[in-house]
């Protein structure tokens, strides 16, 4: 079974501080790991993929498979970052994706 | 504008009433699936379609039905026989690869 682990259900940073939000996942194959993050009132939607190596945002992730983790960092946080941010996991193609709990991140001015 | 749209925003329910809940996307994506987002909890998968006029349950199908007659709709009912309906249900669709998903704004149902 698939199965990821957001372990902190509010992480509070100050403002100019790094943020790293966790995330551990559980899979038999070769798992793909997303970010997605819901800013307030507004829509749930993809923040970056594992598998484009990409930064969005400012934002970075990087896929740990001895560690199974995917943790979300950013060097220095904006105020504008607060959120909620969910980790996801799939197979490959059209598989269902799993999502974690969410972890809701407050960037103190 | 391309999107994906849930209707109705907001709904009530009394108790053993059967609800529709629309999902319409013109995205052009193949895959289509309904989640249902409770507090603390995160997203828990309730249905999903890879293809017209087939779907597949998910982790908590039990009291939810679906149906996929084309390829930009996918409506999710709730039926009496779901212990507790009350909760925030979730659209989405994807094309084939790994691009994620696109979300709907959501319905939030309520029973009274």
């Amino acid at each position: 079974a698939q199965r990821v682990t957001q372990p902190e259900k509010l992480l509070s940073v100050f403002k100019g501080a790094p943020v790293e939000l966790k995330c551990n996942y559980s899979y038999s194959g070769s798992p793909e790991l997303f970010w997605y993050v819901q800013y307030s009132r507004q829509r749930l939607q993809l923040l970056l993929r594992h598998i484009s190596r990409e930064s969005i945002k400012g934002f970075t992730a990087d896929l740990n498979k001895g560690e199974t983790s995917f943790h979300l960092k950013k060097p220095f946080a904006q105020e504008e970052d607060s959120a909620m941010y969910y980790c996801a996991l799939s197979g490959s193609g059209y598989q269902k994706v799993t999502f974690g709990t969410g972890t809701k991140l407050q960037v103190i001015p | 504008d391309g999107g994906i749209t849930q209707s109705p925003k907001y709904l009530f329910r009394k108790e053993g009433q059967n609800v529709t809940l629309s999902c319409e996307q013109n995205l052009n994506h193949d895959a289509m699936y309904w989640y249902r987002q409770d507090p603390g909890q995160g997203l828990r998968l309730i249905y999903y379609s890879q293809i017209v006029n087939d779907f597949q349950k998910g982790d908590i199908a039990e009291g939810y039905s679906v149906s996929r007659e084309k390829k930009e709709s996918f409506p999710l009912t709730v039926t009496s026989a779901q212990k507790n309906p009350t909760a925030f249900y979730l659209c989405a669709s994807s094309m084939k690869g790994s691009y994620g998903y696109t979300f709907g704004s959501g319905t939030r149902l309520t029973v009274v």
